[in-house]
């Protein structure tokens, strides 16, 4: 299985500051057809995860733009120009190029 | 909009059978274009990917290696539904279990989740 290893697991961030997250695959999520199969997601407290990315860098309809992903091939890293307190939460990355899927342990949002 | 809404019960003793059902409302169970999946959260595992059953002309299922012997994933196009069977449950089964639409190579809508028990 394709292991996804985020980095770090806990991101202390003061409101109004930068955030990011990075997100490591074992192999490389180039698809057969040159697509890029990478999601990010959003879990609240006490709530279902949340797509905000796919395809690395793909917002959903209602994200905020202040939340972009970017990377290739192994790399990927998922960006927040100015947190706000509703952006508290864990956040993980998935890969959907290889089978099974996979995610990573997820990061930790925390204000200071 | 693509609501789905879990059902089934959260306390379950070791050897039972864990039963989960997925009702979807906005995309149908028969799509040809979505599959349907089953997902688990828990501090030991994290997220890990169960099973998914899916139409394409005819149906179609894949489960993870981990729980293969155990596991059935059943759909239900009367009632637009779809269904989780694991068998044989454990202590380590024990998690928050999820129905999510898959599309496009992607996870996009999630269902509240179900919190499973397996205590003796």
């Amino acid at each position: 299985d394709v292991v996804m290893t985020q980095s770090p697991l806990s991101l202390p961030v003061t409101l109004g500051q930068p955030a990011s997250i990075s997100c490591r695959s074992s192999q490389s999520l180039v698809f057969s057809d040159g697509n890029t199969y990478l999601s990010w997601f959003q879990q609240r407290p006490g709530q279902s995860p949340r797509r905000l990315i796919y395809e690395v860098s793909n917002r959903d309809s209602g994200v905020p733009d202040r939340f972009s992903g970017s990377g290739s091939r192994t790399d990927f890293t998922l960006k927040i120009s100015r947190v706000e307190a509703e952006d508290v939460g864990v956040y993980y990355c998935m890969q959907a190029t290889h089978w099974p899927w996979t995610f990573g342990q997820g990061t930790k949002v925390e204000i200071k | 909009q693509v609501q789905l809404q879990q059902s089934g019960p959260g306390l379950l003793k070791p050897s039972q059978t864990l039963s989960l059902t997925c009702a979807i409302s906005g995309d149908s169970v028969s799509s040809n274009r979505a599959a349907w999946n089953w997902i688990r959260q828990s501090p030991s595992r994290g997220l890990e990917w169960l099973g998914r059953t899916y139409y394409r002309s005819k149906w179609y299922n894949d489960y993870a290696v981990s729980v293969k012997s155990r596991i059935t994933i059943n759909p239900d196009t009367s009632k637009n539904q779809f269904s989780l069977q694991l068998n044989s449950v454990s202590p380590e089964d024990t998690a928050v279990y999820y129905c999510v639409r898959g599309f496009s190579s992607s996870l996009d809508c999630w269902g509240q989740g179900t919190l499973v028990t397996v205590s003796s």
